[in-house]
């Protein structure tokens, strides 16, 4: 079976300061995965997608970005932390040509 | 573009009544699928059913259901048996067919489920 994972599950960090959450997806191969964020009472934002190795799309400009160093793993980073950076970000992956996505438990950021 | 609407931002139901939590949305794509997600207080968002828009049959899981209505871009879902444990946040979602489709999704809505 296929599980996915994200670490930290929670963050607190200065503003101004970096960031590194991180990704992983057990169980499969060439899976497309997705970072997405969720401000306090929102939907999902997508932020990036990643169809391969390498292979970074992002949806929104902003302070962050993604990158993809192995087949099941994918990170998102920000070398400068904005008070609007804060929320609750989630990771999820699908099979490839498939159209369900499964979500990780996600990590909750907050910036001060 | 695509948009995803929840005009419910919160609903209650009382233990084994039945519950719809509604959705519209808007899209050019004449290919596509509708799902709703649930978040409990943990933030886990849960796959809970998905709709493919080219069938005509509404999709079923359990007690979930949804009444698809294509021309009237409606996707509603309906709760039967109400548990407990269906205390959620509630996310309706639309993601065009092809690869590496993005989700868009609603703002929720926050169902409390009582004795």
């Amino acid at each position: 079976s296929q599980t996915i994972h994200q670490w930290p599950a929670t963050l607190v960090q200065p503003v101004g300061s970096p960031l590194s959450l991180e990704c992983t997806v057990e169980g499969t191969s060439n899976p497309n995965l997705y970072w997405y964020r969720q401000a306090a009472g929102r939907g999902l934002q997508l932020l990036f997608y990643s169809v391969g190795i390498g292979q970074i799309s992002s949806e929104v400009p902003q302070n962050l970005s993604a990158s993809r160093p192995q087949d099941r793993q994918f990170i998102l980073s920000s070398k400068k932390l904005l008070l609007s950076d804060s929320g609750f970000y989630l990771c999820a992956w699908e099979r490839e040509g498939e159209n369900e996505q499964y979500f990780g438990p996600g990590t909750r950021l907050t910036v001060t | 573009a695509q948009t995803v609407t929840q005009s419910q931002p919160e609903m209650s139901v009382q233990e084994a009544e039945t519950v719809t939590l509604s959705c519209t949305y808007d899209t050019s794509e004449n290919n596509y699928y509708l799902f709703w997600y649930k978040q409990p207080p943990s933030r886990q968002m849960i796959l809970v059913i998905r709709q493919e828009a080219y069938k005509q049959q509404n999709a079923t899981e359990n007690r979930f259901s949804v009444n698809f209505q294509k021309a009237a871009k409606s996707f509603s879902l309906k709760i039967s048996d109400s548990q407990l444990g269906d205390t959620a946040m509630y996310f309706c979602a639309l993601r065009a067919t092809g690869t590496a489709s993005k989700l868009t999704f609603g703002t929720g809505t926050r169902l409390q489920v009582t004795l």
